[in-house]
């Protein structure tokens, strides 16, 4: 099974920053790279398919870039309803695996 | 409005069976991968299981392999997860989610509100 290892596994932010999350997989992936986005009691949000992919409707503050085993999630300018968890996961082959998740938490 | 809504979760003893529904709507049912994934309490997603367009294919994870039984009836736009010789381990949130495109499996763009499931005595 692919590893997805996330990090941090927390960050604490303010408002106008930046912040990078990352996720590495314990083998080449081919950019088949989700991220999500969690709030608490609710249903996660797809925001990034294919490593880079912005989903519709999702602000472009959210970047993901990143090829083969290593990739990276930045929010350019944190806003108040980006607090959440977020997780990577994995596309390229089954089992489907997610990492572990990162609190982005306000400072 | 493109939606799903999980049915059927509760609590069930170890060892028991439950039978999840999802009813999809606002969308081509039959034209997308479905997955089932899970939360348990305070911790991380975990995909249990994928199955193809008209059900031809199906994957799991390996934890669940041989006790759950992923299926779908497209005339009714409905997707099904039957869990047999449930754990304690199993206890979660359930979630239906759908592909985010018609020619994709791996990620997936809606989801419904979950259906908890817990396995206690």
């Amino acid at each position: 099974d692919i590893q997805m290892t996330q990090s941090p596994s927390s960050v604490s932010a303010s408002v106008g920053d930046r912040v990078t999350i990352t996720c590495r997989a314990s083998q080449t992936i081919s950019s088949w790279l989700a991220w999500y986005q969690q709030k608490p009691g609710k249903a996660p949000k797809l925001l990034i398919s294919a490593a880079s992919t912005l989903q519709s409707g999702v602000p472009s503050r959210f970047d993901g870039s990143g090829s083969g085993t290593d990739y990276t999630l930045t929010i350019t300018s944190l806003q108040p309803e980006d607090f959440a968890t977020y997780y990577c996961q994995q596309g390229d082959r089954y089992p489907l695996t997610f990492g572990g998740g990162t609190k982005v938490e306000i400072k | 409005e493109v939606q799903l809504v999980e049915s059927g979760g509760g609590l069930v003893q170890p060892g028991g069976s439950l039978r999840l529904s999802c009813a999809a709507s606002g969308f081509t049912f039959s034209t997308f991968w479905m997955s089932w994934v899970r939360q348990a309490p305070g911790k991380g997603l975990e995909w249990v299981a994928n199955i193809k367009q008209h059900g031809s294919e199906k994957y799991y994870v390996d934890s669940v392999r041989g006790r759950f039984t992923i299926s779908r009836d497209n005339t009714k736009n409905s997707l099904f997860l039957q869990m047999n010789s449930l754990r304690a381990e199993d206890t979660a949130v359930y979630y239906c989610a759908r592909a985010y495109s018609s020619s994709s499996d791996d990620a997936f763009d809606i989801w419904g509100q979950g259906t908890m499931v817990t396995v206690s005595s």
